[in-house]
C-alpha cells in the first residue's frame, strides 16, 4: 500500500489528453514539492517534473503537472506512442523523514 | 555527462550480507546528496534511504532501518548500500539517484544509475 495514492492505469488515443491523479496528505504533498517520474519498460526512471510543475530541460511541454492541497496531477497532452510507459508521483514526506511514491500508473496508447 | 553505475549486486541467501556500490562522475559529488531507491520485479519504485552531501544527515526506510547503512566517500565519488539480515522482501533492483536539488530531504532525482539487481534466496 503506497502512501500515495495513483489510479494503477490511464488509457487513450494518439493526439489525447490524459491525466494522472496523484493523492497524499499534508504531511507529504502539502507541505513539500512533488516530483513525477517516467519509466519506459527496462529503463531507470526519468525525472519527468521537477518541484511541483517545472519541466527539466528535453521534456516535452505536452507534460504539465499541478498541485494543490494534498493532491497532484500530471497531464500529458497529444498523446503519443512513445509515451507508453509507468508513471510515478513521489514526495519527502514530514512525519515518515523519507521519500513516498505513488503506486505507479500505467499509461497505455490505444 | 553524469553517470552513475551500480555494482555489487547478486544471488545471496537470506540473513546474509552484501554491499552496493555506486560510481559516479561527470559532477560535483561532495555537492550533492545521493538515494537509494529499489523496485521488487514487477512493482513499484520504493525509497530505501538518503545521504547528505557530506554525510552527516542519513534517512532510512522503515523497513530497512537498523539492518541497511548508506555511506559515501567523497574522495572516492562512490555512495554505498550496505545490507545486512537480509530477507526475501528485500529482493529488487537497487538504484542510486543524484538529488536535483540543494536538500536530501526532497523527493527530486535528476540522475540514476542502471540499477544493480539483488536477489535473497536460499
Amino acid at each position: 500500500q503506497s502512501v500515495l495514492t495513483q489510479p494503477p492505469s490511464v488509457s487513450g488515443t494518439p493526439g489525447q489528453t490524459v491525466t494522472i491523479s496523484c493523492s497524499g496528505r499534508r504531511s507529504n504533498i502539502e507541505r513539500n514539492y512533488v516530483y513525477w517520474y517516467q519509466q519506459l519498460p527496462g529503463a531507470a526512471p526519468k525525472l519527468l517534473i521537477h518541484r511541483n510543475y517545472q519541466r527539466p530541460s528535453g521534456v516535452p511541454d505536452r507534460f504539465s503537472a499541478s498541485k494543490s492541497g494534498t493532491s497532484a496531477s500530471l497531464a500529458i497532452s497529444g498523446l503519443r506512442s512513445e509515451d507508453e510507459a509507468e508513471y510515478y508521483c513521489a514526495a519527502w514526506d514530514d512525519s515518515l523523514s523519507g521519500v513516498v511514491f505513488g503506486g505507479g500508473t500505467k499509461v497505455t496508447v490505444l | 555527462q553524469v553517470q552513475l553505475v551500480e555494482s555489487g549486486g547478486g544471488v545471496v541467501q537470506p540473513g546474509r550480507s552484501l554491499r552496493l556500490s555506486c560510481a559516479t562522475s561527470g559532477f560535483t559529488f561532495n555537492t550533492y546528496g545521493m538515494h537509494w531507491v529499489s523496485q521488487a520485479p514487477g512493482k513499484g519504485l520504493e525509497w530505501v534511504a538518503a545521504i547528505s552531501y557530506d554525510g552527516s544527515n542519513t534517512y532510512y526506510a522503515d523497513s530497512v532501518k537498523g539492518r541497511f547503512t548508506i555511506s559515501r566517500d567523497n574522495s572516492k565519488n562512490t555512495l554505498y548500500l550496505q545490507m545486512n539480515s537480509l530477507r526475501a522482501g528485500d529482493t529488487a533492483v537497487y538504484y542510486c539517484a543524484k538529488v536535483s536539488g540543494m536538500r536530501v530531504a526532497e523527493g527530486g532525482l535528476d540522475y540514476w544509475g542502471q540499477g544493480t539487481l539483488v536477489t535473497v534466496s536460499s
